[in-house]
């Protein structure tokens, strides 16, 4: 019963660098949240998405970032130009449907991103 | 906006002591309410949830929370904690009329329970 996977883990870039997480949700899910957990700080919405659809990008920084979720394949957060601030846990979750008691949504293991 | 508070950061029980955890939160509408665990190196795992009914939640674990609207809290309760729950726990929350994967959390409080 595979989760929701993400990839890298890991991932050090250097400063102005592209850094770009790769997520997998759960089968089956069509819904698919990023996070971001900075230092000592709690998870921070960053967008929702569906298949080939951005639903909510009001958590996402106005530059530098984008997220896609195509119809094939994993979704992708991709950061470009990273800076020092960026470095920061990402998590991605995913879900059945989007609302309802009966149902959760699910988290990956994180990615973690660090820029030197 | 909505913001979650949890109030101590750091928390550290020896083995059998009794576990409360407090979250409150900020919002006037209805709300979902959430606790997740994430044990080292692995992903959030739900403990409990509320949506509505019996403001007394039970979880996985013996885990169990309580909501009371009038203080806007939700707190994580376990009689007796064991070792193996050394892990950071976040209290989560949701407005009922929005996607379910738009949570507020708060920043967390690192349990370490001494054997």
């Amino acid at each position: 019963n595979a989760g929701v996977m993400q990839n890298p883990r890991h991932l050090v870039r250097r400063r102005g660098q592209e850094a770009r997480l790769r997520c997998s949700p759960m089968k089956g899910h069509s819904h698919v949240y990023w996070y971001r957990q900075l230092p000592e700080e709690g998870l921070k919405f960053m967008v929702y998405l569906q298949k080939e659809n951005i639903i909510d990008e009001s958590g996402m920084p106005k530059e530098r970032f984008s997220a896609e979720f195509p119809k094939e394949g994993p979704s992708i957060l991709r950061i470009q130009q990273v800076v020092r601030g960026d470095s920061a846990a990402y998590f991605c979750a995913s879900s059945y449907r989007d609302r309802g008691p009966g149902n959760t949504i699910y988290f990956g293991e994180g990615s973690w991103l660090t820029v030197v | 906006a909505q913001s979650v508070s949890q109030h101590n950061h750091h928390v550290i029980l020896s083995e059998a002591a009794s576990l409360e955890l407090g979250c409150n939160y900020s919002y006037g509408g209805t709300v979902n309410l959430f606790w997740y665990v994430q044990y080292p190196g692995q992903h959030l795992q739900l403990l409990l949830k509320y949506f509505s009914g019996d403001p007394l939640v039970k979880g996985i674990k013996g885990f169990e929370a309580e909501f009371i609207k009038s203080k806007f809290s939700f707190n994580l309760r376990k009689p007796s904690v064991q070792w193996s729950d050394t892990a950071e726990y976040f209290c989560a929350v949701s407005d009922r009329g929005s996607t379910l994967g738009r949570l507020y959390f708060g920043r967390g409080t690192q349990l370490t329970v001494w054997p």
